[in-house]
Order: C-alpha cells, then sequence, then structure tokens
C-alpha cells in the first residue's frame, strides 16, 4: 500500500544552520507529494507541494524536489530560524480520495 | 477568508462517556475530512465528505464513532461510548476539491479520555 516515511526527530539546530529532513515513499501510480508543518498550538498548513516528477516546490525559504527515481522528497533550507521550530510532516496523494501523511519530524532551531 | 474553525479546543471525559466536536470548514470547500492524530504521529484519515455524501470512512471504527455534515457545510463528530485509546487532537480540514488540492486545517480539539 502507500506509506511515507520520515526521519526521526527531534532535530536540533542552531540558528542559520542547513536543514534536511527526508522523506521517502512508496506508492502507487504517480502521486502528488506535499510538506505540512505544524506550529506550536496551531493545525497543519500547506508549506509546499509538487505534482509531478523533477518538480521543485518552492515556499519561505524552503525547497523540495521530487525524485522519482529516488521515491524521495526531501525538505531544505539553507539558513534556519528559530521562527521555523515546528512539527514537519510529508504526504502524499496519488488521486484517489486519501492523503497519507509520515509521523513527522519536530524541529527544534536555538538562537 | 475565516479559516476553518473547530470547537471545542479542549476536551477531557471520563471513559464510557460520549463527546462530540464540531467543525465549520472555509466557505465553498466540497471536501471536508476528519483526522485523528495521536500524540508522536501523523495524522490519520478517520472519515471524508464531498459535500453531504462520504466517500471514505474505511478507518472510521464505526461501533463507537459517527460522522454527520447536514447540507454539505458544518460536520460535526461523535465518540460513543470513549476509550482510553481515543485520547489524542481530532483535526478537521477543507479542501476545494480532492486529490492534488491544497487542505485547510482547523485549530483541532484535544481529548483526553480519563
Amino acid at each position: 500500500g502507500n506509506s511515507v516515511t520520515q526521519m526521526e526527530g527531534p532535530v536540533t539546530l542552531s540558528e542559520e544552520a542547513f536543514l534536511t529532513i527526508n522523506c521517502t515513499y512508496t506508492a502507487t501510480g504517480y502521486p502528488s507529494l506535499f510538506w505540512y508543518v505544524q506550529y506550536p498550538g496551531e493545525g497543519l498548513q500547506l508549506l509546499l507541494k509538487a505534482t509531478k516528477a523533477d518538480d521543485k516546490g518552492s515556499n519561505k525559504g524552503f525547497e523540495a524536489t521530487y525524485r522519482k527515481e529516488t521515491t524521495s522528497f526531501h525538505l531544505e533550507k539553507g539558513s534556519v530560524q528559530v521562527s521555523d521550530s515546528a512539527v514537519y510532516f510529508c504526504a502524499l496523494n496519488t488521486g484517489g480520495f486519501k492523503t497519507i501523511f509520515g509521523a513527522g519530524t519536530r524541529l527544534f532551531v536555538k538562537a | 477568508e475565516a479559516g476553518v474553525a473547530q470547537s471545542p479546543r479542549y476536551k477531557i471525559i471520563e471513559k464510557r462517556q460520549s463527546v462530540a466536536f464540531w467543525c465549520n470548514p472555509i466557505s465553498g470547500h466540497a471536501t471536508l475530512y476528519w483526522y485523528q492524530q495521536i500524540l508522536g504521529q501523523g495524522p490519520k484519515l478517520l472519515i471524508q465528505f464531498q459535500n453531504n455524501g462520504v466517500v471514505d470512512d474505511s478507518q472510521l471504527p464505526k461501533d463507537r464513532f459517527s460522522a454527520e455534515r447536514l447540507k454539505g457545510v458544518d460536520s460535526t463528530l461523535k465518540i460513543q461510548p470513549a476509550k482510553l485509546e481515543d485520547s489524542a487532537v481530532y483535526l478537521c480540514a477543507s479542501s476545494e476539491g480532492q486529490a492534488h488540492y491544497e487542505q485547510y486545517f482547523g485549530p483541532g480539539t484535544r481529548l483526553t479520555v480519563t
């Protein structure tokens, strides 16, 4: 079946460090891929998405490239800020009804 | 544009009691989702509505959980009777359509069953 695997957290970085959060998936067909972010006390919100192979989604300095050959959608940011501290969820949808979410990766950024 | 509204934000009940959650989606969004998010896990879809019809309730424990979406707008999710393992955050989300559309989430209701 369809599934999403994320690196386990928490990830702790100093401000201005480079961030990578790994995400790999298993899916039939050609899924759309998403990164959602959940700030403390808030609901999830879409950070970026990619709908086909080799697409790059980007938003707020975050990027992720849809790699079909490695079934990956790793999230990256060149210089993190304290305000980026949150839980990040990778997700996929194969065009059916259900979006599958990963377990989430908690990021702490220290000043 | 108003976001997805949920109430209550927090609820504490004893096992075997019943509880209901309410969700008001973004105006005009045809698709509404209820998710269960257990601590340390990603959201798990419980039920998905397209307008007022159910399109997926395969992971809804139907012996104790029920949900409805009257007139294709607001929705309620009910648990009766609650079990300890129902302690979780219940998230409501809505989207313009299905599949590749962005989902907009409410703040969630944190349920504690004692």
